[in-house]
């Protein structure tokens, strides 16, 4: 079946550009989480979800970051006015319960803030 | 709070045994995880063992826990090539088991 995607694989913008990253989870899955890995680290939280609602956001560097999943299934990661130190590969996992135990994770979107 | 600590590089020649250590500061009740992530590709969950186990082993992967000294270790038995990885060692806290840390990952180079 079909494994977890994001889109876009790759984006570059350019400072003060708001992004929006889309990840869809496998079908039917009840979690979803957000990761930031920067080159040479490990995946950082940032916040997940259970169906729709976001129980966890203290993994949000700051106010420019927001995630939402309205019908509990596609979520998108939002950075407004974004800048340099965001660039980063942004991961999303999906989890058929609600646990973390078998996170499934998609390929990730690689942003570049010029 | 959570800290996860792993060393960086690991070198092992084909048909070794490669043993990739881990540290954990949370002392609460905890899931550990492994994961093995390949170059460009996302990760991929091994195995996991929860804070009241000692050991668990799956075909050539055998996870050995300390709890004493929040020490966690992959031996990973007849290392083949395609084991050639990034292996990264995580903990949820007892608080829903649901945040995750992870550590640094440990990139594990197997020699022919």
């Amino acid at each position: 079946g079909a494994g977890v995607s994001q889109s876009p694989r790759y984006k570059v913008t350019k400072r003060g550009q708001d992004v929006a990253l889309r990840c869809d989870p496998i079908s039917g899955h009840v979690s979803l989480y957000w990761y930031r890995q920067a080159l040479g680290q490990g995946p950082e939280f940032l916040t997940y979800f259970n169906y729709e609602a976001q129980q966890d956001k203290s993994g949000l560097p700051n106010d420019r970051f927001s995630a939402e999943r309205p019908e509990g299934s596609i979520s998108t990661l939002t950075i407004q006015r974004t800048e340099q130190r965001d660039s980063a590969m942004y991961r999303c996992a999906s989890s058929p319960k609600a646990s973390a135990h078998e996170q499934y994770f998609g390929p990730g979107t690689r942003l570049t803030v010029t | 709070g959570e800290d996860v600590e792993q060393s960086l590089f690991l070198s092992v020649r084909e048909g070794d045994s490669s043993v990739i250590n881990c540290t954990y500061t949370d002392s609460s009740s905890t899931y550990l995880y492994w994961y093995k992530q390949e170059p460009g590709a996302g990760l991929q969950l091994l195995t996991y063992i929860f804070s009241n186990m000692d050991m668990k082993q799956d075909q050539r992967l055998t996870v050995l826990l300390n709890k004493k000294d929040k020490h966690l270790s992959l031996r990973i038995a007849d290392t083949q090539t395609g084991d050639s990885a990034i292996y990264f060692c995580a903990e949820t806290v007892a608080a829903g088991y649901q945040k995750v840390t992870f550590g640094i990952g440990t990139k594990l180079q197997v020699i022919p």
